[in-house]
């Protein structure tokens, strides 16, 4: 298995920009998480689906962040307009049914830098 | 609410030292328990996970943590650091509780230095 893919890697943009970042989860895993790390504040998790369905937005900070999950193989975490406070590693992980048990896989995460 | 606490936000040790990284945590039910490992520039790696059993348990790269329920801490250690142990180590609590959803709660995070 490849892993949990995320892309890009990097992404410089500017502020008021619009951003998307893309993940695939392992096939045969049910959650997805999106999490943020900052030196500032750490591992923040973002948003979490299960089957595809969002179950706990509570962490995304704003209006300007949403997160979508359109099949089981492919979710995007998008922020529109950029600010540069948004600068941050944004990482995905994915989980089997039962993941608090097995723990997460995570991806290699996007470096977003907004200038 | 469940929480973790990571003592030490930054852990130097010689190479050849004995690895000692603590993790507490607060749960109202026996938890699961996790260390994960973050290389510079990479994404969290799964060292090792407590969920029933032996309360001993063993990781990858010579890793191993013990659950104390008396003193809720699940402390990561390596009898002998190498230099390749440099890195972010998180500790990460769920709570064994029939909730329909899976959540895993991230402490702050150690970083570790080993110095040659």
């Amino acid at each position: 298995d490849a892993g949990v893919i995320q892309s890009p890697r990097h992404e410089v943009t500017e502020m008021g920009q619009e951003v998307t970042l893309r993940c695939k989860p392992i096939s045969g895993h049910d959650y997805l998480f999106w999490y943020r790390q900052t030196m500032m504040r750490g591992l923040e998790l973002l948003i979490y689906f299960n089957n595809n369905v969002p179950i706990d937005d509570s962490g995304m900070p704003e209006d300007r962040f949403s997160a979508k999950m359109p099949n089981a193989s492919f979710s995007t975490l998008k922020i529109q307009p950029s600010e540069p406070r948004d600068s941050a590693v944004y990482f995905c992980a994915s989980s089997p049914p039962g993941g608090k048990v097995y723990g997460y896989t995570f991806g290699s995460g996007t470096r977003l830098t907004v200038v | 609410a469940q929480s973790v606490t990571q003592l030490g936000s930054h852990v130097s040790v010689s190479e050849g030292a004995l690895v000692l990284l603590r993790c507490n945590y607060s749960s109202s039910v026996p938890p699961y328990l996790f260390w994960y490992v973050q290389y510079p520039n990479q994404g969290l790696q799964l060292l090792l996970k407590y969920t029933t059993g032996a309360t001993l348990v063993k990781g990858i790269n010579g890793f191993e943590a013990e659950f104390k329920k008396s003193e809720t801490s699940f402390h990561l250690t390596k009898p002998s650091a190498h230099m390749s142990d440099a890195a972010e180590y998180f500790c990460a609590v769920s709570d064994e509780a029939k909730t329909s959803y899976d959540k895993v709660i991230f402490g702050p995070g150690t970083s570790l230095s080993v110095i040659p």
